[in-house]
């Protein structure tokens, strides 16, 4: 079952500006991760942020999380064209529930020269 | 040195075969997964093992076992391939929940 739902399906931006994406979901969770997939190659951890926290870093990465709205951003400032990718949130259910990770459709970033 | 590796990167092969994806995890990981993306990009998972033991089996056609003859290794062995299984495989490993997952670089599936 789908649990992640980000938000825009797609977006295309300058290099230099930010980009933002949104990710809800819809139960609890023991943490939500964020993912990156480059075209033809496989999912790379980016970053992780347990329920407990609202705000975390990772150089030029920023991860927000509402419990309360049962939703996270992921910021990424000074996009490059290496940023262009597509973006999956993906939300790990408390302990007691079943422990893999749901992944949301992502969001596809394209970042122009 | 790769972490998770699958083999092979492709596979193509006529309806009604049978196949086997190999997966391989050297970060001494004591669980393993395996995820279909389909042509939308939605990733699903199929099964969970810890420690050579499954824990997670979703709804997948029992023409799907999976193996794990050790911690290291979770194969996938798929019978009667049929078109609708045609799709990206993705290996994946953790070292227990509340961590990140590392995955492999997929098996690209299609099936003719």
């Amino acid at each position: 079952s789908q649990q992640g739902e980000e938000d825009p399906q797609a977006l295309s931006i300058q290099e230099g500006e930010n980009a933002t994406m949104n990710c809800s979901y819809k139960t609890s969770i023991n943490n939500l991760q964020w993912y990156r997939q480059n075209s033809g190659r496989g999912l790379v951890h980016l970053i992780l942020i347990r329920s407990n926290e609202r705000e975390k870093h990772s150089g030029r990465l920023r991860v927000t999380l509402d419990t309360s709205k049962k939703s996270s951003s992921l910021l990424i400032t000074a996009s490059r064209a290496a940023d262009t990718a597509s973006y999956f949130c993906a939300t790990e259910a408390p302990l007691g529930s079943q422990g893999n990770l749901i992944f949301g459709k992502g969001t596809k970033l394209s970042v122009k020269p | 040195d790769t972490a998770v590796s699958q083999t092979p990167k492709y596979l193509v092969t006529q309806m009604g075969n049978d196949k086997s994806i190999k997966c391989e995890q050297n970060l001494g990981h004591d669980t393993m997964y395996w995820y279909k993306q389909d042509s939308k990009k939605f990733l699903k998972i199929m099964f969970s093992y810890n420690n050579k033991e499954l824990i997670i089996n979703e709804t997948v056609p029992n023409r799907f076992s999976p193996k794990s003859p050790d911690k290291a290794h979770l194969n996938l062995h798929i019978n009667s391939l049929e078109l609708g299984d045609s799709a990206v495989y993705f290996c994946a490993s953790s070292p227990t929940r509340g961590y990140g997952y590392t995955f492999g670089s997929g098996t690209r599936l299609t099936v003719v």
